[in-house]
C-alpha cells in the first residue's frame, strides 16, 4: 500500500553498525507501529506510538530505539546491529479508535 | 510468546477447492483479525470479527469465532491460484487495546 512507505527496502550492514529504518505515511493516522518478522514466523511488536508524544515498548524492544519525528514519520534505529537482528521489518499505522492496521512493504535487513 | 497458534502450518489444495485455516489463542480478546501476506510483502487486512460475533462473511471469506474454545477459523471458498499466500490471525486482547498479537501463520498453496 503506497500510503505507508518504508526506506530502505533492503539493507546489508555489519555487526556493530548503527542503522535507521524510516517509515512515512500519508493516511493521516495517529498510531504507528514497528514489527519484526523472522522467517516462517508471525510478527512481533517492537515499539508503538499512539501520537507524537506517546511512545511505548512492545514485546521485543531490547536493542532497538524509535523516534516519532512527526505524525507521519516513525523511525526505528538499531544502535549496534547484531546478526540475530537479521529479519523483515514492517511499519504499520492505524486510525485512533479503529482496530485495522495498514502495513508498509517491509525492509529486509541482513546483519553480517 | 505468541498469542495465536495456527493450524495447519502449511496447506496445499487444488484450484476450486475450499481452504480452511484455524487459529487458537490463549487470553480473552476484543477482536480477532485475519491478514494475508504475499511472499516477502506487507500484510493486508482481510476481515475482523468481534468477540460478541460468531460468524462473518466477506466475499469468498467466511470467519467463525468460538470464544468458549478460544478459536477461530478462516474459510476461503472456491480458491484461486492468486490466493496463494500466508494467512495470519491477530488478536487484540482485552488488556492491550489496539495492539495486535500475531500467530505464526498458515502458508497456503493453491495449485492451478
Amino acid at each position: 500500500d503506497a500510503d505507508v512507505t518504508q526506506t530502505p527496502r533492503n539493507r546489508i550492514t555489519k555487526t556493530g553498525k548503527r542503522i535507521m529504518l524510516e517509515c512515512s505515511q500519508t493516511k493521516g493516522h495517529d498510531r504507528m507501529y514497528w514489527y519484526r518478522q523472522d522467517p516462517g514466523l508471525g510478527l512481533q511488536l517492537i515499539y508503538y506510538s499512539f501520537d507524537v508524544k506517546d511512545i511505548n515498548k512492545g514485546e521485543i524492544s531490547d536493542g532497538y530505539s524509535v523516534s516519532r519525528q512527526a505524525q507521519a514519520k516513525f523511525s526505528l534505529s538499531l544502535e549496534s546491529a547484531i546478526p540475530n537482528q537479521t529479519a523483515l521489518y514492517f511499519c504499520a499505522t492505524s486510525e485512533s479508535g479503529k482496530e485495522t492496521q495498514y502495513f508498509g512493504p517491509g525492509t529486509r535487513l541482513l546483519v553480517l | 510468546s505468541q498469542q495465536g497458534e495456527e493450524d495447519p502450518q502449511a496447506l496445499s489444495i487444488q484450484e476450486g477447492e475450499n481452504a480452511t485455516m484455524n487459529c487458537s489463542y490463549k487470553t480473552s480478546i476484543n477482536n480477532l483479525q485475519w491478514y494475508r501476506q504475499n511472499s516477502g510483502r506487507g500484510l493486508v487486512h482481510l476481515i475482523l470479527i468481534r468477540s460478541n460475533e460468531r460468524e462473518k462473511h466477506s466475499g469468498r471469506l467466511r470467519v467463525t469465532l468460538d470464544t468458549s474454545k478460544k478459536s477461530s477459523s478462516l474459510l476461503i471458498t472456491a480458491s484461486r491460484a492468486a490466493d496463494t499466500a500466508s494467512y495470519f490471525c491477530a488478536t487484540e486482547t482485552m488488556d492491550s487495546s489496539y495492539k495486535l498479537i500475531f500467530g505464526s501463520g498458515t502458508r497456503l498453496l493453491v495449485r492451478p
